[in-house]
């Protein structure tokens, strides 16, 4: 079974700080993806790493895939309030029966502070 | 254009009743997926449709769950015989096609129906 660890679970800053959430596992993963989940709604794909070492930025958001595709960070620089939600990360398998399948991290709670 | 959308929004019920939970895909998506989500969680995959088959059932958590898609487009997510542990938000997406190992296919969500099992 494949998991992904992804911590911390629960993040509470103030705004303009930065911050980092960490997704781990031991098993390679084809790509890695990210998504962000507000209260009532389903999550929205921010962002999919396709190569190991990749780093990929969206506005203050920064990606990077583990050089062995099995761990990704997300770095948010000077947080605004508006980036609070949960932050999922979703591993991206490979074949076989599991073709399509995403396993999801347990997700990180961010409240930014204003 | 219309997203994913899933009815009931809620649904209380008590232990041991049968619930459906219903998916409409975004219009022209072949691959449709179920997970489960605890509160505050990460997603539990359950199934996955490409079309009408269901290659892959193994994460369903019991022979209480089954899930049907027919016309390649609505699909229903039945539980029978509730439980309190089935309390959770069921979420429903739909790709363009089946998701590929780069990630293309990106997975649209719907907002999800709350399930509580009293």
């Amino acid at each position: 079974t494949q998991l992904l660890e992804q911590s911390p679970q629960f993040l509470s800053i103030q705004e303009g700080e930065n911050l980092t959430v960490y997704c781990n596992s031991s098993s390679v993963f084809s790509s890695l993806q990210w998504y962000r989940q507000e209260p009532g709604e389903g999550p929205v794909l921010l962002v999919t790493v396709v190569t190991g070492g990749e780093v990929k930025k969206l506005k203050r958001l920064t990606f990077q895939f583990g050089d062995a595709r099995k761990d990704s960070s997300l770095h948010i620089t000077a947080a605004q309030p508006g980036d609070t939600g949960l932050y999922l990360c979703a591993g991206v398998n490979a074949g076989g029966t599991s073709y399509g399948k995403l396993t999801f991290g347990q997700g990180t709670i961010l409240t930014v502070h204003p | 254009g219309a997203g994913v959308s899933q009815s009931p929004s809620n649904k209380v019920t008590e232990k041991g009743k049968d619930v459906e939970l219903r998916c409409d895909p975004i219009s022209g998506h072949t691959a449709l997926y179920w997970y489960r989500q605890s509160l505050g969680q990460g997603l539990e995959f359950l199934i996955y449709f490409q079309g009408n088959s269901a290659p892959d059932k193994s994460g369903l958590p019991s022979d209480r769950f089954s899930a049907e898609r027919t016309g390649g487009s609505v699909s229903t997510l039945t539980i029978q015989r509730t439980q309190q542990e089935d309390s959770a938000v069921y979420l429903c997406a739909s790709s363009l096609a089946l998701a590929g190992p780069r990630g293309g296919n990106t997975q649209y969500f719907g907002p999800g129906t709350r399930l509580t099992v009293l």
